[in-house]
């Protein structure tokens, strides 16, 4: 069955400083999502991307965050400097036409410290 | 968008006791799904189930989309069975998670 992959699985980073976190989506699905997850909370939507541009935004993705297809197979997520309340469990996701298929990754733990 | 609430929030179970866990939607349901995240924090897709019963060894599930509710049964616990249980819908391309049930399964 067609996985999402995301890695790293868990990644530490520094206040301050960048991060990128990388999925790699099914390979024929044309949206593309990054959910977050803060501990002990519910997963929560951040950003849909479709067509090389973001299509919906939570009030969470703000101008820190940023999202990337940089090729024809990975979907990135950027974090411009990290604050410890960015640590979370992030999710990639991907669907084909509309929501066919929705597929989450099994996430990337990010700690900042 | 939508609300989604779960019950019970927390549960105990002693091994191979069974258990049943209940999602209920404040809007129709669309593409109603389960989700079980291990100790690491790892999302696993449990069911793809809009309506209708589906079993996938000792875990099955049932929804009743006329009533917004889904149901997931586990028989015969097992300890990897811990971790907490999300079920999920969407409205448009963006998905609603529930608050969780926070399953313990204690040998």
């Amino acid at each position: 069955e067609p996985e999402v992959t995301q890695t790293p699985s868990h990644q530490v980073t520094q206040m301050g400083q960048e991060v990128i976190l990388r999925c790699v989506p099914i390979s024929n699905h044309l949206y593309f999502y990054w959910y977050r997850q803060i501990l002990g909370q519910k997963v929560e939507f951040l950003v849909s991307f479709y067509n090389n541009e973001i299509s919906e935004k939570s009030e969470i993705f703000d101008d820190q965050f940023s999202v990337e297809r940089p090729d024809g197979s990975n979907f990135t997520l950027k974090i411009r400097s990290t604050k410890l309340e960015d640590s979370a469990m992030y999710f990639c996701a991907s669907s084909g036409q509309g929501v066919y298929g929705y597929t989450f990754g099994s996430g990337t733990r990010l700690t900042v410290v | 968008g939508i609300q989604v609430e779960q019950s019970p929030p927390d549960l105990i179970l002693q091994e191979g006791a069974n258990s049943t866990l209940r999602c209920n939607f404040s809007d129709s349901v669309n593409n109603l799904q389960w989700f079980h995240q291990n100790p690491w924090g790892q999302l696993i897709n449990l069911f793809y189930i809009p309506s209708g019963t589906k079993q996938n060894g000792r875990l099955s599930a049932t929804t009743v989309a006329t009533e917004r509710y889904s149901l997931l049964y586990i028989s015969s616990s097992q300890t990897t069975d811990s971790g907490v249980y999300f079920c999920a819908d969407n409205t448009g391309n963006q998905f609603y998670f529930g608050t969780g049930t926070s399953l313990t399964v204690i040998p």
